[in-house]
């Protein structure tokens, strides 16, 4: 049963460490997206890649968060320093890219930065 | 002090009954509807999709609308159950070009509850 899988799935942190969350897509998915979900905001898109090119990180704060995928099987995202406003889920999804395919979302990494 | 966050939709129905749970989109360019259920701690799951170019797709007990012309989709869920009790974000993929090409945006969500 192929599935998004992320790690860790819950993390509590202090401010001002580095946190790094990770995510395997499902095999073959060429598109990843990382969305942080929040009671204030809702689930917002933070980053987008296709073929492991960044192709949107425009909902990201960039001086603070970062997102790579080394490779096909992995993508991070990196927040550096952590901040108490940072406490979310964050959920990674993959799907194929194709119109018409949905994707497939990670059970979340949820996060809570003290 | 006073808590302030989203205020989501809800709708609270009776077990057995229907649920139409309604979604309004503003991007023209998307051509690619879905619906997907969250619980409690989980991640959002696929319920049922749909393509702009139909206007209605049914599954296993969930009905999907499509009315293009006022940007407005809906679910529609059969004999509801408690086990449907959940959070349902409706989602829209653009396929515009550029950096939005394929890129999935989120509506606010509804909360259903269904009660025995």
């Amino acid at each position: 049963d192929a599935r998004v899988t992320q790690t860790p799935r819950h993390k509590v942190t202090e401010m001002g460490q580095e946190v790094t969350m990770r995510c395997q897509p499902i095999l073959g998915h060429n598109t990843v997206f990382w969305y942080r979900q929040t009671m204030m905001q809702g689930l917002e898109l933070l980053a987008y890649f296709r073929n492991r090119a960044p192709l949107d990180d425009s909902g990201m704060p960039k001086d603070r968060f970062s997102a790579e995928m080394p490779d096909a099987t992995l993508a991070t995202l990196k927040i550096q320093p952590s901040e108490p406003r940072d406490s979310a889920v964050y959920f990674c999804a993959s799907g194929p890219m194709s119109s018409g395919n949905t994707i497939y979302f990670g059970e979340g990494s949820w996060l809570t930065v003290v | 002090g006073e808590s302030v966050g989203l205020h989501l939709p809800t709708l609270s129905v009776q077990e057995g009954d229907n649920s139409i749970i309604n979604c309004a989109y503003s991007n023209s360019a998307s051509d690619y509807f879905i619906w997907y259920k969250q619980e409690s701690g989980k991640g959002p799951q696929f319920i049922i999709d749909i393509r702009s170019n139909m206007d209605k797709r049914q599954g296993q007990r969930v009905t999907v609308l499509l009315n293009k012309t006022v940007k407005h989709l809906s679910l529609q869920i059969a004999a509801t159950q408690p086990g449907d009790s959940a959070v349902y974000f409706c989602a829209e993929k653009d396929w515009s070009g550029g950096t939005s090409y394929g890129k999935l945006t989120f509506g606010q969500g509804t909360i259903l509850t269904v009660h025995p």
